[in-house]
């Protein structure tokens, strides 16, 4: 079992739609949960930080946490095709290194 | 203020040679991170640093090497390259490389192995 798991996509969505991400990760002991964006040829940069179950919003975008389940998740409202990347979710556990997932691709649609 | 930066950009190595990538972190951060992704996956850890010492190791083998310097900037080590080294290679510094800080990448090094 993956550490991290996320489904590669490409998840297609049309402009102005929702688009949701999903993720797993198998540690119980983790604390700490990101999303980071990647565009193609690009480093990632972190948009969304999550440390206690619920929902934390910020701007158009929402992420999810449900630590019984094991379960992270990122919503973006009013997709945008600028919003066309591959998500990293990205978990820390125990010790000091953040784990991350191998990527879901988004396609926005204009 | 400059963000992480790391150099060369590109590099092009054959096989069974040695390479050393740099990395200067965001000023003020201590710690620092290096990443390994492959094209079409997500980074894998290799190594964490924080004040001059390994926090943390991957499941890399011992012809990845890491150090840290006083100034915090941070040298990645790779002997007797093989194929399947070429690979972004991606560095992250953090404040104080504490659980749940939040990670800042350079650009990275593309390594090619030939």
């Amino acid at each position: 079992q993956k550490e991290v798991e996320q489904n590669s996509g490409p998840l297609s969505v049309p402009e102005g739609a929702i688009a949701s991400l999903n993720c797993t990760y198998s540690d119980r002991g983790s604390q700490s949960f990101f999303w980071y964006r990647q565009y193609s040829g690009k480093s990632p940069e972190l948009i969304m930080s999550i440390y206690s179950n619920g929902d934390k919003e910020d701007g158009r975008f929402t992420a999810q946490l449900n630590k019984a389940s094991q379960y992270v998740s990122l919503l973006i409202r009013d997709s945008q095709p600028s919003d066309s990347a591959t998500y990293l979710c990205a978990v820390t556990g125990k010790g000091f290194k953040t784990i991350f997932g191998a990527g879901t691709r988004l396609f926005v649609k204009a | 203020d400059a963000g992480v930066t790391q150099s060369p950009t590109h590099l092009i190595k054959t096989r069974g040679q040695q390479v050393t990538l740099r990395c200067s972190p965001i000023s003020g951060h201590k710690s620092v991170s290096w990443y390994q992704q492959v094209l079409g996956q997500g980074p894998q850890f290799i190594f964490q640093y924080y004040e001059k010492e390994e926090r943390g190791r991957g499941n890399f083998p011992d012809r990845f090497s890491a150090r840290q310097f006083p100034n915090y900037s941070s040298e990645l080590n790779v002997n007797a390259l093989l194929l399947g080294d070429s690979a972004l290679y991606l560095c992250a510094s953090s404040l104080e490389g504490q659980r749940g800080e939040k990670l800042f990448f350079g650009s990275g090094t593309q390594l090619s192995v030939l």
